[in-house]
């Protein structure tokens, strides 16, 4: 059974403060690692697919990397529109997402 | 905006009542998916559709189906409502196509509330 675990659960950080978020997963045969934003009450918005260790990819203020085991997203001088559930899914043999709970990120001004 | 589409935006209802919600997927995209948010239970993925067949099921209860018509614009019946139904229901869609982009495009939801 794929799993996915997001943390740390809650974030708060100050406007400018970079920092990153976990995304650790056990899947069987990989075939995509998700990320979404989602805002209150909305629809998750997708941001980024990686598909194998060691790729990259960016947008804007975000960063996200993969690793076997773990992926990370990275968020450079964040700005109080950042704030956002972010989540993170894999698609494995099964080819249905499953998704962690979602890291809350609060960004102060 | 996703390109995907659902309605109705919010629906409250009483327990034992069944509802349907609508979803209209992205122009092209053959492969439509359901999922249950909850505050308890994130994000659920319950069934999925391409081209109008069944193609995969998660955790879904026997008293919800689904079905994906021909105009590819799918809808998820729920019935013998409880109050543990009460949650956003999101309808998602993909190319669907062998070898290609497999990211899901998510819709605005639907929050239902059964009272």
């Amino acid at each position: 059974e794929d799993q996915v675990t997001q943390s740390p659960e809650a974030l708060r950080l100050q406007e400018g403060e970079s920092s990153s978020l976990n995304c650790s997963y056990t899947v069987s045969g990989l075939r995509g690692l998700f990320w979404y934003r989602q805002d209150p009450g909305k629809g998750p918005e997708f941001l980024f697919t990686l598909y194998s260790a060691g790729e990259e990819k960016e947008k804007e203020r975000l960063k996200a990397t993969l690793t076997k085991k773990e992926s990370f997203l990275h968020i450079t001088a964040p700005k109080p529109e950042d704030s956002a559930t972010y989540l993170c899914a894999v698609r494995g043999s099964a080819r249905q997402l499953t998704f962690g709970s979602g890291t809350q990120l609060t960004v102060l001004p | 905006d996703s390109g995907v589409t659902q309605t109705p935006k919010h629906l409250i209802t009483a327990t034992g009542q069944r509802v349907t919600l609508r979803c209209s997927p992205r122009s092209g995209d053959l492969s439509v998916y359901w999922y249950q948010q909850s505050l308890d239970q994130g994000l659920q993925f319950l069934i999925q559709y391409y081209n109008g067949e069944e193609r995969a099921k998660g955790n879904i209860l026997e008293r919800f189906s689904a079905q994906q018509f021909p105009d590819l614009h799918s809808e998820l019946n729920l019935s013998s409502l409880e109050l543990g139904d009460s949650a956003l229901y999101f309808c998602a869609s993909s190319s669907g196509l062998a070898g290609g982009p497999e990211t899901q495009y998510f819709g605005p939801g639907t929050r239902l509330l059964v009272l």
